[in-house]
C-alpha cells in the first residue's frame, strides 16, 4: 500500500527553526516527484516546495531562502527544514507524491505547525 | 491571493448537477492539460478527484468529470449526493517556478 507519514510538526517560536519528515512505503521517493503543500487554520491549499526525481528543488517565493526540501535516499523520506519561522507559516504541512504534470497523490495525514510566542 | 480563481462557494440540491470553474492564463490552465481537482472533507485530507483536465483515479465516481476551455478548466459533479459537500480545489501546473498553483478552493454545499 502506498502510504506517507509526516512527522516533526510541533509548537515554535517566531525565528526558530524545524524540521519535518515524510516517510514512505509502498513506493520509492528518489524514482518520483514529491511535494510539500500547507493549510493554513480555515484557508486554502498552498504549494510550497517540490523535489524533482532527478534532484532538482523548487521553493514558493513565500519560503525561498528560509525553507529547504530534501530528501534522504536511504530512509525514504523527504523533509522540509523551515528556518527564521514566521506566525504567517502557521499550518497543517502535508506532503504529497508529485508527478511532472503537477498530480499530487496520495497525501499524508499532515502534521500541524504552530509559530507563537 | 491565490493565482487560480475560484468561487467562493456553490450549492446544488440532491440529484442536481453543479459546475465549479477555475480561471488562469496561458502560463498554467490555458498552456497546459495538468489541471488536477481535489476534495477536501473537514479535518480530512485533500483527495484527488480529477487529473490532467479530465481523468478520473480509480476509484472516484464517474459522476465527477473535468473540462477545460481556454484559460478555464471546470469541475461538474452529477447527481449531487449528501457526501459530496466539502471544498473543491483546482490545481495547474505552471511554467513559473512554483511548479503547481492552487486556486483559492470552493465550498460546495448540498442543499
Amino acid at each position: 500500500e502506498v502510504q506517507l507519514v509526516e512527522t516533526g510538526g510541533g509548537l515554535i517560536q517566531p525565528g526558530g527553526s524545524l524540521r519535518l519528515s515524510c516517510a514512505a512505503s509502498g513506493f520509492t521517493v528518489s524514482s518520483n516527484y514529491m511535494s510539500w503543500v500547507r493549510q493554513a487554520p480555515g484557508k486554502g491549499l498552498e504549494w510550497v516546495a517540490v523535489i524533482y526525481s532527478g534532484g532538482s528543488t523548487y521553493h514558493a517565493d513565500s519560503v525561498k531562502g528560509r525553507f529547504t526540501i530534501s530528501r534522504d535516499i536511504s530512509k525514504n523520506t523527504v523533509n522540509l527544514q523551515m528556518n527564521r519561522l514566521r506566525a504567517e507559516d502557521t499550518a497543517v504541512y502535508y506532503c504529497a507524491r508529485d508527478t511532472y504534470e503537477g498530480r499530487l497523490d496520495p497525501w499524508g495525514q499532515g502534521t500541524l505547525v504552530t509559530v507563537s510566542s | 491571493q491565490s493565482a487560480l480563481t475560484q468561487p467562493a462557494s456553490v450549492s446544488g440540491s440532491p440529484g442536481q448537477s453543479i459546475t465549479v470553474s477555475c480561471t488562469g492564463t496561458s502560463s498554467d490552465v490555458g498552456g497546459y492539460n495538468y489541471v488536477s481537482w481535489y476534495q477536501q472533507h473537514p479535518g480530512k485530507v485533500p483527495k484527488l478527484m480529477i487529473y490532467d483536465v479530465s481523468n478520473r483515479p480509480s476509484g472516484v465516481s464517474n459522476r465527477f468529470s473535468g473540462s477545460k476551455s481556454g484559460n478555464t478548466a471546470s469541475l461538474t459533479i452529477s447527481g449531487l449526493q449528501a457526501e459530496d459537500e466539502a471544498d473543491y480545489y483546482c490545481s495547474s501546473y505552471t511554467t513559473s517556478s512554483t511548479h503547481v498553483v492552487f486556486g483559492g478552493g470552493t465550498k460546495l454545499t448540498v442543499l
